[in-house]
């Protein structure tokens, strides 16, 4: 069957501090990969992708990820978080066998930046 | 350019009521997917399409749900008799081309409230 964890349900950090959000799948085949963005009373907004190539991607507003094939993970990661990055982060990935490239989404991570 | 758009934002009705929810793709997706997001089971996919076509409704929960998609800029999610556990937040997605590497961009999402 094919999953998608994301194993915090929230991630607290200090602004300024780096921060990671993780996510690990469990798919047939290769998977493409994806984080999104829900702010309050908003839709999903994509931040990045990973389709093939480079295992570091980068993304708006200053997020990159990095896929690791051997774990099957995909965190996504700050180098420095700012207040406005307080939301809630999906982790989504498709592939051929999940049916027209259909998301599986984690449950995702709510995102805490103190200031 | 213009995302997806959906209407209302906000609906309040009473239980027994015909909820019909509109959704506007992005211009040149042809693919478009019908979500609910609620706290306890968190984004399911209910149906999707391709070139106006139901693909996969396996997602929608009764046959008090339906969808239809007349054309390409239009597609509509419908609930009769609406119950109040159909309460959560309903949104549509598009997406260009059938393969995976091609991100789906939401639009904001149908706050739905059935007293």
């Amino acid at each position: 069957a094919q999953s998608v964890a994301q194993p915090e349900d929230q991630v607290n950090v200090a602004e300024g501090n780096p921060l990671t959000v993780k996510c690990t799948y469990s798919v047939s085949g290769n998977p493409y990969l994806f984080w999104y963005v829900q702010y309050p009373n908003r839709g999903l907004q994509f931040l990045l992708k990973y389709i093939t190539g480079d295992n570091l991607v980068k993304g708006s507003y200053g997020f990159e990820a990095e896929f690791n094939k051997s774990q099957t993970s995909f965190h996504l990661k700050k180098p420095s978080a700012l207040v406005s990055d307080s939301a809630l982060y999906f982790c989504a990935v498709s592939s051929v066998a999940s049916g027209t490239y259909k998301y599986i989404f984690g449950t995702g991570t709510r995102l805490k930046v103190l200031a | 350019d213009a995302g997806v758009i959906q209407s209302p934002r906000h609906e309040v009705t009473e239980m027994g009521q015909e909820v019909t929810l509109r959704c506007k793709p992005i211009s040149g997706h042809d693919y478009l997917f019908w979500y609910r997001q609620t706290m306890m089971r968190g984004l399911e996919l209910l149906i999707y399409f391709n070139n106006n076509v139901p693909i996969d409704d396996s997602g929608m929960p009764e046959d008090r749900f339906s969808a239809k998609m007349p054309n390409a800029s239009f597609s509509t999610l419908k609930i009769q008799p609406s119950e109040p556990r159909d309460s959560a937040v309903y949104f549509c997605a598009s997406r260009k081309g059938a393969g995976g590497s091609q991100p789906q961009h939401f639009g904001d999402g149908t706050r739905l409230s059935i007293l």
